[in-house]
């Protein structure tokens, strides 16, 4: 069990910029999820993946937000067109498929954004 | 709505000393109810977790947590803690397959 790893794990980029991190989860776990943490809060989340399928988006994720899963392993996030409002740690976790297992997510590190 | 609350942005103890983070969540369902440690510049670390059945719960690290229906709470306890310790602690609910984390509570250890 090698963990949930994210690249990069800092990110500065100027306002306008597109940006995209990547998620690789636990390997036997079919689902998972990005969160965005700003200063201060809890983790908030944004959408969630179940192998390919992305089922379900927060209204937080806006259309300048989009995720894959492409063959449902690894994810990426890409946010396009940057605000100042988009700096937070962007959080990726993973977990296994029973439905209570579900709930019990395992973090990676995070990746941190800042927009100048 | 769902939420979790923790009342509590800033707790400072001596190293040694007893600790207790409050959380309180409202749920219209029996819930399932977590607690994290983030340490600085890292992921989230699950402490310990409350499913079903016995309502008191021991996690890692020396951690416990007890389940308590009446009062909407699940509060953390650690009865000697370690300056290792020092960390943000975030309390979370699970709901439809993603969880609900409160604002956290920042731990500071004094030697």
């Amino acid at each position: 069990d090698t963990g949930v790893s994210q690249d990069p794990r800092h990110k500065i980029t100027k306002r306008g910029q597109n940006v995209t991190f990547r998620c690789d989860p636990i390997s036997e776990h079919n689902r998972l999820y990005w969160y965005r943490q700003t200063l201060g809060q809890g983790p908030e989340f944004l959408t969630y993946f179940q192998n390919e399928a992305q089922l379900e988006k927060s209204r937080l994720l806006s259309d300048r937000f989009s995720a894959e899963r492409p063959k449902g392993s690894f994810s990426t996030l890409e946010i396009q067109r940057t605000e100042q409002g988009d700096s937070a740690m962007y959080l990726c976790a993973s977990s296994s498929p029973d439905s209570v297992g579900a709930l019990k997510q395992y973090f990676g590190p995070g990746t941190r954004l800042t927009v100048t | 709505a769902q939420s979790v609350t923790q009342p509590d942005i800033h707790i400072t103890v001596s190293e040694g000393a007893s600790l207790e983070l409050r959380c309180n969540y409202s749920y219209g369902a029996t819930p399932y109810l977590f607690w994290y440690v983030q340490s600085p510049g890292q992921g989230l670390q699950l402490l310990l977790k409350y499913f079903s059945g016995d309502t008191l719960v021991q996690g890692i690290k020396g951690f416990e947590a007890e389940f308590k229906r009446s009062q909407s709470s699940f509060n953390l306890r650690k009865p000697s803690v370690h300056w290792s310790d020092a960390a943000e602690y975030f309390c979370a609910v699970g709901y439809t397959d993603k969880l609900i984390f409160g604002t956290g509570t920042r731990l500071q250890v004094f030697p």
